[in-house]
């Protein structure tokens, strides 16, 4: 079964910096999209940005731009959403999810990684 | 870009059909045929329910259907069950580099 399997829970404090992480496998990493997308509590999803794992080719939404870094490390088939500082506002639960295309539904999503940022 | 406009909530019976509506711009749903749509569970994950507009996944039972007309897009689920209570996204390819999700709806089973 195709899955992807993001990192557990995180609790920090504002201005701390965090990089979560998700695992794909069973297959061909390098050839889906992984996008990441965003819920904080009790609201809608919200689309942060997309990478293409066999190029690192990387598209954020201007929502997101400057505030978030995609990245991925095709040798161990593992996508990764970073922060420098943190803020309260970064309190969300955070999807990973794949795609064939850029512009293509995302077929297989991973369970999610609750961020909190409390001081 | 905003998030395309859904209604906050719809309800309906067992054995009812309900629709969902979706409505964007020429510049996202009414542009392209790439819109798709989720279910989510409270505490889940969002499960792919429809893709390219109309087309349905693998495992994903023929009450679930999708069309569009003009810039709406709409979701159908007849023959409503229990178990289709949760909240239904749609999300579409907005030209460039862009996607978005609309604000989401929640399906109440009576």
């Amino acid at each position: 079964e195709v899955q992807l399997v993001q990192s557990g829970a995180e609790v920090k404090k504002p201005g701390e910096s965090l990089k979560i992480s998700c695992k794909g496998f069973r297959y061909s990493f390098t050839s889906y999209w992984i996008g990441w997308v965003r819920q904080m509590p009790g609201k809608g999803l919200e689309w942060m940005g997309i990478i293409y794992p066999g190029d690192s080719n990387t598209k954020y939404s201007p929502s997101f731009q400057g505030h978030v870094t995609i990245s991925a490390d095709k040798s161990i088939s593992t996508a990764y959403l970073q922060w420098s500082s943190l803020k309260a506002s970064d309190t969300a639960i955070y999807y990973c999810a794949r795609s064939g295309n850029f512009q293509d539904a995302f077929d297989v999503w991973g369970q999610g990684t609750m961020v909190t940022v409390s001081s | 870009q905003s998030a395309l406009t859904q209604p906050r909530s719809v309800s309906g019976s067992p054995g009812q059909s309900v629709t969902i509506s979706c409505t964007g711009t020429s510049s996202d749903v009414g542009g392209y045929n790439y819109v798709s749509w989720y279910q989510q569970h409270p505490g889940k994950a969002p499960k792919l329910m429809i893709y390219d507009v109309s087309k349905r996944p693998s495992g994903v039972p023929d009450r679930f259907s999708g069309s569009k007309s003009g810039n709406t897009a709409s979701l159908t689920i007849s023959g409503l069950q229990a178990e289709d209570e949760a909240d239904y996204y749609c999300y579409s390819y907005a030209g460039g580099y862009i996607l978005i999700f609309g604000g989401g709806t929640k399906l109440t089973v009576l």
